[in-house]
């Protein structure tokens, strides 16, 4: 049964839009949320994270919104670079326990 | 400042056999932690080393163990592979207790078995 629902497999956008990428979780225990990107033959890089206590955090062109009664997620990219198309996980945890991953979405910025 | 590094890049195995993948820590981490990347799935835990012991295990059966070495390298062996182990196994080294988000991944070992 997966924790972590990223049910967007791919999305597209053009160079200069949003991104909006979502994420949904399952277990209320959970209180600590990260973005994660990966480009091809690299491994994940952190890119945002968000605490429970928080409803948003901003990063730059980055940010992550947090609904917790909806218990989910979302990244937005404004603007959109060509740079930014790479696979994106959502990872949750709470306290030390390990992250757990959603299957990710790949995103396309198209010039 | 040297990253977290990886190897082999690439290996392929057939079934039943035995395979070692090895990860070396960031400097001044002193705590591996092992992923399974299948295709199309999210990294998902196999089990993390710190002290040289194992520290907390994911829903990995016995075949799969590890080591973790004083200069805090680690390894990851799977014995009797099976085809459903083809992925890409990701180290990730932190320091214990620090935030979840300083956890850095290395570029992953891709396993093929044939």
């Amino acid at each position: 049964d997966q924790q972590v629902k990223q049910n967007s497999p791919s999305l597209s956008v053009q160079e200069g839009r949003i991104s909006i990428l979502n994420c949904d979780y399952t277990n209320s225990m959970f209180d600590y949320f990260l973005w994660y990107k990966k480009y091809p033959a690299e491994g994940p890089t952190f890119l945002i994270s968000i605490s429970s206590i928080k409803d948003k955090n901003e990063d730059g062109r980055f940010t992550v919104f947090l609904n917790k009664s909806a218990k989910h997620l979302s990244l937005h990219i404004v603007p959109s670079q060509p740079g930014d198309s790479a696979v994106y996980f959502c990872a949750v945890t709470s306290g030390n326990t390990p992250l757990v991953f959603g299957k990710g979405t790949r995103l396309s910025v198209i010039a | 400042e040297t990253g977290v590094t990886q190897s082999p890049t690439h290996l392929i195995k057939t079934r039943g056999q035995q395979v070692t993948l090895r990860c070396s820590s960031q400097s001044g981490h002193n705590t591996v932690s092992w992923y399974q990347q299948a295709l199309g799935q999210g990294p998902q835990f196999i089990f993390q080393y710190y002290r040289e012991e194992e520290n907390g295990r994911g829903n990995f059966p016995p075949r799969f163990s590890g080591l973790q070495f004083p200069n805090y390298s680690s390894e990851l062996n799977v014995n009797a592979l099976e085809l459903d182990d083809s992925a890409l196994y990701l180290c990730a080294s932190s320091f214990q207790g620090g935030a979840p988000n300083e956890q850095f991944f290395g570029p992953g070992t891709r396993l093929t078995v044939l």
